[in-house]
C-alpha cells in the first residue's frame, strides 16, 4: 500500500530562519515523489518533483530511500512562503496519494 | 493559457438534489482526477480517468459518479447529495497517468449541502 505521512500539521518559523517540512512515505518499490503548495484561497500548484532535482522558490527536496523520506527544505524562509504544503507519492498504481498537509506560517 | 476550469466555484444545495460540477482542461491531457479536500484529512481521490470512456474509483467514490465522454471534460455528479459531501472539490489533469508529470489543478468548488 502507498502511504504518505506528514507528521506536522502546523509549523511556524520566523522570517530568515531555515525551514524543513517533513514527509515520510511507505512504498516497497521505486516511488515518484512530489511537493505541492496551496497559498491561501488558491489552487494547488506543483512545487517540485524529485526526479527533476530542481530548486523552486529556494526550496529543495531530496529523496532518501533508506529513510523513506522526502523532506522539503529552505535555508531562509520568507513571509510569502506561508501556505499549506502537501507531499504526494505515486507508486505502482495509477493514482497520486497525498499526505494530510502541513500548514507553514512564516512570522515577520 | 493552459488551465483546468471548474464550475461553479461555490455551490449551496439541499440534501437529495442532484448536481453536477463541471471540469474542463485545454491541455489535451489524457489523465484526469477528482479530489476532495477536508480539514485534517488532506486530499482524497474520488475518481480518476485514464482516457475517454475509462474511469475508475479512487479512495472515496461512494455517493459520486463521473463520466468521460470527451477528452477535455470530466464532470463530477452527485446524484443525491448529503451533508457529509460538504467539502472543497478539486479537479486535476496530468499528461501522464497518476499525475506522474505533475498535476494541473482547477480552482476548486466549495460545496455546501444543507
Amino acid at each position: 500500500a502507498q502511504r504518505v505521512t506528514q507528521p506536522e500539521k502546523l509549523l511556524s518559523v520566523f522570517k530568515g530562519a531555515p525551514v524543513e517540512l517533513k514527509c515520510n512515505y511507505s512504498y516497497s518499490g521505486s516511488p515518484e515523489l512530489f511537493w505541492y503548495v496551496q497559498y491561501s484561497r488558491q489552487r494547488l500548484q506543483l512545487l517540485l518533483r524529485h526526479i527533476s532535482r530542481e530548486s523552486i522558490k529556494g526550496f529543495t527536496a531530496d529523496l532518501n530511500k533508506g529513510e523513506t523520506s522526502f523532506h522539503l527544505k529552505k535555508p531562509f524562509a520568507q513571509e510569502e512562503d506561508s501556505a499549506m504544503y502537501y507531499c504526494a507519492l505515486k507508486g505502482g498504481s495509477e493514482k497520486l496519494v497525498f499526505g494530510k498537509g502541513t500548514k507553514l506560517t512564516v512570522n515577520p | 493559457e493552459a488551465q483546468v476550469t471548474q464550475n461553479p466555484r461555490y455551490l449551496i444545495t439541499v440534501t437529495g438534489k442532484k448536481l453536477t460540477v463541471t471540469c474542463s482542461q485545454n491541455m489535451n491531457h489524457e489523465y484526469m482526477s477528482w479530489y476532495r479536500q477536508d480539514p485534517g484529512l488532506g486530499l482524497r481521490q474520488i475518481y480518476y480517468s485514464m482516457n475517454v470512456e475509462v474511469t475508475d474509483k479512487g479512495d472515496v467514490p461512494e455517493g459520486y459518479k463521473v463520466s468521460r465522454k470527451e477528452k477535455r471534460n470530466f464532470p463530477l455528479i452527485l446524484e443525491s447529495p448529503s451533508p457529509n459531501q460538504t467539502s472543497l472539490y478539486f479537479c486535476a489533469s496530468s499528461l501522464r497517468p497518476g499525475g506522474s508529470s505533475g498535476y494541473t489543478f482547477g480552482s476548486g468548488t466549495r460545496l455546501t449541502v444543507v
